[in-house]
């Protein structure tokens, strides 16, 4: 199966920016996901990728791909408070004829901000 | 109007119950899906119903029974709960990816998650 790794906890101060990275098995990944999780919620979308760009801007959020290594990171300009959550970083292995989506999220990453 | 909702959010229970949580959807997509996550936050698929029919069942083991009566609604009974089932599931819904050529990007609207305790 599809391995997706991150590293568990990043700290910044309010107003730098954060990188958050992912790096996954799967190289037949078509879409790439960020989700955010604030605590005692649900999963929300941030941004996408689709698999055959290596950079997505929006607003914030900055998303690279790197293919042949396999790296997706996000990155938040301009870190706030309220960005303070979970993030992780999801592949969709398709086409899935089946008719579902099956995504493989990656271990999460903890941001914290500081004042 | 909230897109994905799952009751209860909120379930605290005893070994060997049998409990349910349910799910409803209004976004008019046709794929439902249910995630756990355990104490340390990794998410995992349990299951995937496209247009009723179960689609994805992962190593999950058979005291779980997922039933869609219709495609907009998703529950999850689970019979003679164990210690280890104490997580936080969430439900989720999606367009299916047979349409992803065609600008489906695929993404999952999640629920606000039932935490499950069990004691």
């Amino acid at each position: 199966g599809e391995d997706v790794e991150q590293s568990l906890f990043l700290s910044v101060r309010e107003g730098d920016s954060s990188v958050i990275n992912c790096t996954y098995t799967d190289s037949s990944s078509t879409y790439l996901y960020w989700y955010k999780q604030e605590p005692g919620a649900g999963l929300q979308l941030l941004t996408y990728i689709f698999s055959n760009m290596d950079m997505k801007q929006d607003q914030r959020l900055t998303v690279l791909l790197n293919k042949k290594d396999k790296h997706l990171s996000l990155r938040i300009a301009d870190t706030q408070t309220g960005d303070s959550a979970i993030y992780f970083c999801a592949g969709l292995r398709g086409p899935y004829t089946g008719g579902g989506n099956k995504l493989t999220f990656g271990t999460g990453t903890q941001l914290k901000v500081e004042l | 109007d909230t897109a994905v909702s799952q009751t209860p959010k909120y379930l605290v229970t005893q070994m060997g119950n049998d409990k349910s949580i349910k799910c409803e959807q209004n976004l008019g997509h046709d794929t439902m899906y249910w995630y756990k996550q355990d104490s340390k936050k990794f998410l995992k698929i349990m299951f995937s119903y496209n247009n009723k029919e179960l689609i994805i069942n992962e190593t999950v083991p058979n005291r779980f029974s997922p039933k869609s009566p219709d495609k907009a609604h998703l529950n999850l009974h689970i019979n003679s709960l164990e210690l280890g089932d104490s997580a936080v599931y969430f439900c989720a819904s999606s367009h299916s990816a047979s349409g992803t050529s065609g600008g489906n990007t695929g993404e999952l609207f999640f629920g606000e998650g039932s935490r499950l305790t069990v004691l």
